[in-house]
């Protein structure tokens, strides 16, 4: 397996405009994460699915921020509209859930966003 | 609260042991994890210990585990300057439906020739 696969590598926009980032996770993970990692917070979750759902979205830092995982292996983080400091490397995870297992995450190479 | 905290920086010399500690408060945590990430990367899981076990030891890794002050450390014997980078504690909290991986800030480990 290729490891988590995330789309783009880079971005740069401008305010106001629509950022879509991509997430295609390992093959038959149950669970996906989606992080934003500054200098300032540090590493954040901001939303994870179990099995295409949302469960627990409680970190997405406003309503411009959505998340959609319409399949096993595909899942979009939007910002709609985008904002300097939305500038971030974002990350998606994906584990596996074996009961009583340590559930390793395994990281995408990450989005750095540049909203200008 | 669930919390991890680690210190933010650590130096040290090539060949010297490096130790990198960390501080959570969820008792009730099953594992407890240490990821890397080297410049550019994404994070990479390193090691990780069972909240029933004191130690674990993995070639140049050593974790040390104390359930009951909450600490966490890794020592990395003979540090190489492959070995900088940014560690990252991390537990698994049973709360919030069982995936809450909580990470600490992670410790910038700089090996200077």
């Amino acid at each position: 397996d290729a490891g988590v696969i995330q789309s783009p590598r880079h971005e740069v926009t401008e305010m106001g405009q629509e950022v879509t980032l991509r997430c295609k996770p390992i093959s038959g993970h149950d669970y996906l994460f989606w992080y934003r990692q500054t200098m300032m917070r540090g590493l954040e979750l901001l939303i994870y699915f179990n099995n295409n759902v949302p469960i627990d979205d409680s970190g997405m830092p406003e309503d411009r921020f959505s998340a959609k995982m319409p399949n096993a292996s595909f899942s979009t983080l939007k910002i709609q509209p985008s904002e300097p400091r939305d500038s971030a490397v974002y990350f998606c995870a994906s584990t596996p859930m074996v009961a009583g297992g340590p559930n390793e995450q395994f990281f995408g190479p990450g989005t750095r966003l540049t909203v200008l | 609260g669930e919390d991890v905290e680690q210190s933010l920086f650590l130096s040290v010399r090539e060949g010297d042991s490096s130790v990198i500690n960390c501080t959570y408060t969820d008792s009730s945590s099953t594992y407890l994890y240490w990821y890397k990430q080297e410049p550019g990367a994404g994070l990479q899981l390193l090691t990780y210990i069972f909240s029933n076990m004191d130690m674990k030891q993995d070639q140049r890794l050593t974790v040390l585990l104390n359930k009951k002050d909450k600490h966490l450390s890794l020592r990395i014997a003979d540090t190489q300057t492959g070995d900088s980078a940014i560690y990252f504690c991390a537990e698994k909290s049973i709360r919030n439906y069982g995936q809450n991986f909580v990470f600490g800030p992670g410790t910038r480990l700089s090996v200077l020739p």
